[in-house]
């Protein structure tokens, strides 16, 4: 299996700009994490679905912030508008059949909000 | 919720030597413990973890870990490291209703040669 696939893997974009970051788990893992990371708060749960519906977004930072599963092969977290705040790494993990198993992490997407 | 303290921002150890790194947990019962590992531009991998049992884990790389109720502890030891552990490691914990990983702030380690 290819494992976790994230894209873009690097994003610059300019303030108030749409930002879409994507993510396909490994097939057949029904939960799915988005996490952020940075410096100042280290690595933080966004959200996370099983068997693509969202379970528990209580991570998300604000209203600005959307994700969706419309499928078990497709993922998306989507920035509008951004905020040179929300520079950080976004990484996409999945698990199979319990959220405390191990989950697989993707390398990442790097955004930076100018 | 629960939580976690990873004391140890930076840690430096010598090519062969061993390694401890400290991890520190708050939670009201006997959470899951994790530990991953992070190298650099890479995502999280899972080295070990702790669900209930004998409370000396074995993970993968050679690590190992305790988990010490007593004193809230999980620590995560090797005891030869390699050059290639330099990394970033991370402690996590899940509560037992409630399945997401509070990681901590991380660890780098630094392999000399």
């Amino acid at each position: 299996d290819a494992g976790v696939i994230q894209s873009p893997r690097h994003e610059v974009t300019e303030m108030g700009q749409e930002v879409t970051l994507r993510c396909k788990p490994i097939s057949g893992h029904d939960y799915l994490f988005w996490y952020r990371q940075t410096m100042m708060r280290g690595l933080e749960l966004l959200i996370y679905f099983n068997n693509n519906v969202p379970i528990d977004d209580s991570g998300m930072p604000e209203d600005r912030f959307s994700a969706k599963m419309p499928n078990a092969s497709f993922s998306t977290l989507k920035i509008q508008p951004s905020e040179p705040r929300d520079s950080a790494v976004y990484f996409c993990a999945s698990s199979l059949g319990l959220a405390i198993n191990e989950q697989f992490f993707g390398p990442g997407t790097r955004l930076t909000v100018l | 919720a629960q939580s976690v303290t990873q004391p140890d921002i930076h840690i430096t150890v010598s090519e062969g030597a061993s390694l401890e790194l400290r991890c520190n947990y708050s939670y009201g019962a006997t959470p899951y413990l994790f530990w991953y590992v992070q190298s650099p531009g890479q995502g999280l991998q899972l080295l070990l973890k702790y669900f209930s049992g004998d409370t000396l884990v074995q993970g993968i790389k050679g690590f190992e870990a305790e988990f010490k109720r007593s004193q809230s502890s999980f620590n995560l030891r090797k005891p030869s490291v390699h050059w290639s552990d330099a990394a970033e490691y991370f402690c996590a914990v899940a509560g037992v209703r409630d399945y997401k990983l509070s990681f901590g702030a991380g660890t780098t380690v630094t392999v000399r040669a």
